[in-house]
């Protein structure tokens, strides 16, 4: 009954490193999702997959990349952290035709 | 271009009254509407949602009103309960995105007042 699990949990990075963040949902959803939320600014998609071994970009992509080797995994990267990556990522699945997503519980990501 | 807007980022209403959260949009490709509530240090929660050829839809406490022309939705809450304080998020998806995509509203915060 987890839904969607996202971890780590809280993470700080230095400016440069490099990190992933996992998001597995077991509902058997097709659909995956990565947000960023920073203050007053709602929830920005990164990059979504339509399915296993899809990726595509969302509304801010850069800086960060996605894998979708398994149904129910959707990794996030950061390749070169940077403080303006500094936020709190979630993760979404969903099952198309029924356009509601489901949520992770968020990373907080503080770079420095 | 802010294409879901929430104008109101606070509200706070006493335990009891109504809570109306109002949201506009300005695509008019949008085709679905749904409410996300949210806590601190959690993930957004589904609420409610309206599809674009309804008016209406009413969950319980919650109604949802879609007023298509003028490219505006409202969320009622009656009666408010504490346990109602959160951020809600409105969304919307585009009929032509296939990918189901949402495009998110920045969001109102509720402080029901005991």
């Amino acid at each position: 009954n987890a839904g969607v699990t996202q971890t780590p949990k809280f993470r700080v990075l230095k400016t440069g490193q490099s990190m992933t963040l996992l998001c597995a949902q077991d509902m058997n959803h097709e659909y995956m999702y990565w947000y960023r939320q920073d203050p007053g600014m709602g929830l920005r998609l990164i990059h979504y997959s339509v399915g296993e071994g899809t990726t595509a970009k969302g509304e801010v992509p850069d800086g960060y990349n996605v894998s979708r080797l398994k149904k129910q995994n959707f990794l996030l990267g950061l390749e070169s952290a940077a403080p303006s990556q500094t936020s709190v990522y979630f993760c979404a699945s969903s099952y198309p035709p029924v356009p509601s997503q489901h949520f992770g519980d968020g990373t907080r990501l503080s770079i420095l | 271009d802010q294409q879901v807007k929430q104008n109101s980022p606070s509200l706070s209403v006493q335990e009891g009254r109504i809570s109306i959260l109002n949201c506009d949009y300005t695509n008019s490709m949008f085709d679905y509407f749904l409410w996300y509530k949210k806590y601190p240090a959690e993930g957004p929660t589904f609420l409610i949602s309206i599809s674009s050829i309804k008016d209406k839809n009413e969950d319980g406490r919650f109604t949802v009103f879609l007023n298509k022309s003028a490219k505006h939705l409202s969320l009622h809450i009656v009666p408010s309960q504490p346990g109602d304080s959160a951020v809600y998020f409105c969304a919307a998806k585009d009929s032509g995105a296939g990918s189901y995509q949402l495009t998110f509203g920045k969001g109102t915060k509720l402080s029901v007042i005991p």
